[in-house]
């Protein structure tokens, strides 16, 4: 079983800054990872699939990178509504398996 | 436009089952997967199980199998999730999703708005 694992759990910074998140996997999962957005009371928002792609209307500050076991998710300039949480995804063997998150807050 | 909309929150005994729905419109309900992922109060996210709306064919996480039951309903364009053997770590709120392809990327575009599920003596 696939462990993904994400660091820092805590991210502080201020806006306009930038954010770079990690996720590692236990073994490849070649390209096939997502990142999603979770902001308190809401369901999550898919940002990234395929470790590069941005899915539909996702602004372009969110880059996906990477390739089988480390990958990384950037956001250029952070804006305010960008604080939140942030979950890797990996999918694989028709299974679906998230990481912990990384909590992107104000510093 | 797609949405999924959820069952309400439910408070059940340790033991019990409960079954939740999710009922997407917008889009031809057999055409893609429908998840179902959970999150614990102040935790991450878990995915449960999904089903491929037109053959009924499903699949979980190891750690559900025997314990949760997908199904749909084609002629409401319904999906179900249902737990059993509840425990108190089974309270969380479960998310139904729809995936992001119809060739089944296992990636989630498009969420309802979550059922609370409380395990409660």
């Amino acid at each position: 079983e696939i462990v993904l694992t994400q660091s820092p759990a805590t991210l502080s910074l201020s806006p306009g800054e930038r954010a770079t998140l990690s996720c590692r996997a236990s073994q490849t999962v070649y390209s096939y990872l997502a990142w999603y957005q979770q902001k308190p009371g809401q369901a999550p928002r898919l940002l990234i699939y395929d470790a590069v792609n941005r899915a539909t209307g996702i602004p372009a500050r969110f880059s996906g990178s990477g390739s089988g076991t480390d990958f990384t998710l950037t956001i250029s300039s952070l804006e305010p509504e960008d604080f939140a949480v942030y979950y890797c995804q990996h999918r694989g063997n028709w299974l679906g398996t998230f990481g912990p998150g990384t909590k992107v807050d104000i510093k | 436009q797609v949405q999924l909309v959820q069952s309400g929150a439910e408070v059940k005994k340790p033991g019990a089952s409960v079954k939740l729905s999710c009922k997407p419109s917008g889009y031809t309900f057999t055409a893609y997967y429908v998840h179902w992922v959970r999150q614990a109060p102040g935790q991450g996210l878990e995915w449960v199980g999904a089903i491929n709306p037109s053959t009924g064919g499903t699949t979980q996480a190891p750690k559900f199998q025997g314990r949760v039951t997908v199904t749909r309903d084609t002629s409401t364009s319904t999906v179900y999730m249902e737990l059993s053997s509840l425990r108190y770590d089974d309270t969380a709120v479960y998310y139904c999703a729809r995936d992001k392809d119809t060739v089944t990327a296992f990636y989630f575009d498009h969420w309802g708005q979550g059922s609370l599920v409380t395990v409660s003596s």
